[in-house]
């Protein structure tokens, strides 16, 4: 156990429909960062919060938001999901966000995956 | 801006034999890189970072990478390979001549290592 949890582990849903993710990072993280992996993109980078604020933004589409709540959790929404959005929807999170934790780690979460019918 | 690349799809060698697993990476500065392992229906785990310092980096379960600035490559190496070792490899790079708190995690599309026994 990576002490990131995300939920739900597995999501079938239709065209059209919006769903949420959860995410809890580790304790004692303050950054949380979603990705996206596809089998034909890989493992791309949608967006980071440090603390309740948006820090980076990545390749997420308008469809696509997220915020971090007081408590630290992080919601990924997405909605007017098409087919091309099934995929597995990562969560990590890293201690700080100063320039000097670029070298920190990050501890991911084992993932929600995401099917679009 | 900061990119990586893993040319090989797919690895395939020998329980026993030695493995590479190639990586090179992109940045205007000095780079932090890094390698994480996917083991089937789990999230991505840490496995070395090279921030500094010696070129050789160890790391997990016997792994360990060579940093090359001037052929920009961090190659994943094991001097022998188990079959427990197959699972999906991902290089990433960040640059911390940004602020590297606020740069996300660039991580190349993986090479899936298959172990034969």
């Amino acid at each position: 156990d990576s002490g990131v949890t995300q939920t739900p582990k597995h999501l079938i849903t239709a065209t059209g429909q919006r769903v949420t993710l959860r995410c809890s990072p580790r304790s004692g993280d303050l950054s949380v960062y979603w990705y996206q992996q596809s089998l034909d993109q890989g493992l791309q980078f949608l967006i980071q919060y440090y603390n309740g604020e948006e820090r980076a933004k990545g390749n997420i589409l308008e469809r696509f938001s997220a915020q971090q709540f007081p408590d630290l959790h992080s919601e990924l929404n997405l909605s007017s999901l098409e087919l091309g959005d099934s995929a597995l929807y990562f969560c990590a999170s890293s201690v700080g966000v100063a320039a000097s934790s670029g070298a920190n780690v990050l501890t991911f979460g084992a993932g929600s995956r995401l099917t679009v019918l | 801006a900061q990119s990586v690349a893993q040319p090989e799809d797919q690895v395939n060698v020998a329980e026993g034999n030695p493995l590479t697993v190639k990586c090179t990476y992109s940045v205007s500065g000095n780079p932090y890189l890094f390698w994480y392992v996917q083991y089937p229906n789990r999230g991505l785990q840490f496995l070395l970072k090279y921030i500094t310092g010696d070129n050789l980096v160890k790391g997990s379960y016997g792994f360990e990478a060579e940093f090359n600035k001037s052929q920009t490559s961090f190659h994943l190496k094991k001097p022998s390979a188990l079959v427990s070792d197959s699972a999906l490899y991902f290089c990433a790079v960040r640059d911390p001549s940004r602020n590297s708190g606020n740069t996300p995690l660039v991580f190349g599309k993986g090479t899936r290592l298959s172990v034969i026994a």
